[in-house]
């Protein structure tokens, strides 16, 4: 129940095309849903979340969109650019605990 | 903001030799702090946390122990290294007026030979 599944594992999309990269969960405890961004030999980098009381939420190019009776969260990359190549992990966690909980991760790829 | 620091950034050592690496984290106090491992090509796989100075909870039982002499000191530790230590190690905190919002620092690439 504490597990965050992601889809798919491996994107591959033309520039200007929009990967969307899927998660899905059990617990409906969750209430905060962050997406990170990993270039390689990098840590990870926080780049957008929602909590569930919004069912989207936008900065920039980057797109969160949240489905609370299907447990569902989605992350939309608009006009992708070769530079956003690179591994997205989505999240989840609840007030009080005291970790996050990650998806497998989606190594994406934007090609030229 | 805070900054996280690790040391080394990059290790290369031998089966059966010891390890420690260090985490230290600028510009909050008395912060949660996490170590994860990341394996070539996979996810983040949470090793410890700490809520405090000498309080470390595990979360897989393996090779590895941490602790946390200091508020914003975290030290991963091992007395005899695997090969299946190998990975890159990630420290990370929440920020310091946002505990929802978790930050990682710049990793130690650790090859165990």
């Amino acid at each position: 129940q504490q597990q965050v599944k992601q889809s798919p594992q491996s994107l591959i999309v033309q520039k200007g095309g929009i990967p969307i990269i899927n998660c899905a969960y059990e617990n409906t405890a969750f209430d905060y849903f962050p997406w990170y961004q990993q270039f390689p030999g990098k840590g990870p980098a926080l780049l957008i979340a929602i909590r569930p009381d919004v069912s989207e939420k936008k900065e920039g190019r980057f797109t969160i969109s949240f489905n609370k009776s299907a447990k569902q969260f989605s992350l939309h990359i608009m006009d992708s650019q070769p530079g956003d190549s690179a591994t997205y992990f989505c999240a989840a966690s609840f007030q009080g605990a005291q970790k996050l909980v990650f998806g497998q991760g989606t190594r994406l790829t934007i090609n030229p | 903001s805070q900054t996280i620091h690790q040391w080394p950034a990059t290790l290369v050592q031998p089966v059966g030799s010891p390890l420690s690496l260090e985490c230290t984290v600028e510009g909050t106090s008395n912060p949660n702090l996490y170590w994860y491992r990341q394996a070539a090509g996979r996810g983040l796989q949470l090793l410890f946390y700490s809520v405090g100075i000498g309080q470390i909870s595990s979360e897989v039982p393996q090779n590895l122990s941490a602790s946390r002499p200091q508020d914003r000191q975290f030290i991963l530790s091992s007395k005899k290294l695997l090969l299946s230590d190998s990975g890159f190690y990630l420290c990370a905190c929440p920020a310091r007026d946002r505990p929802y919002e978790q930050y990682f620092g710049p990793g130690t690439r650790l090859t165990v030979t």
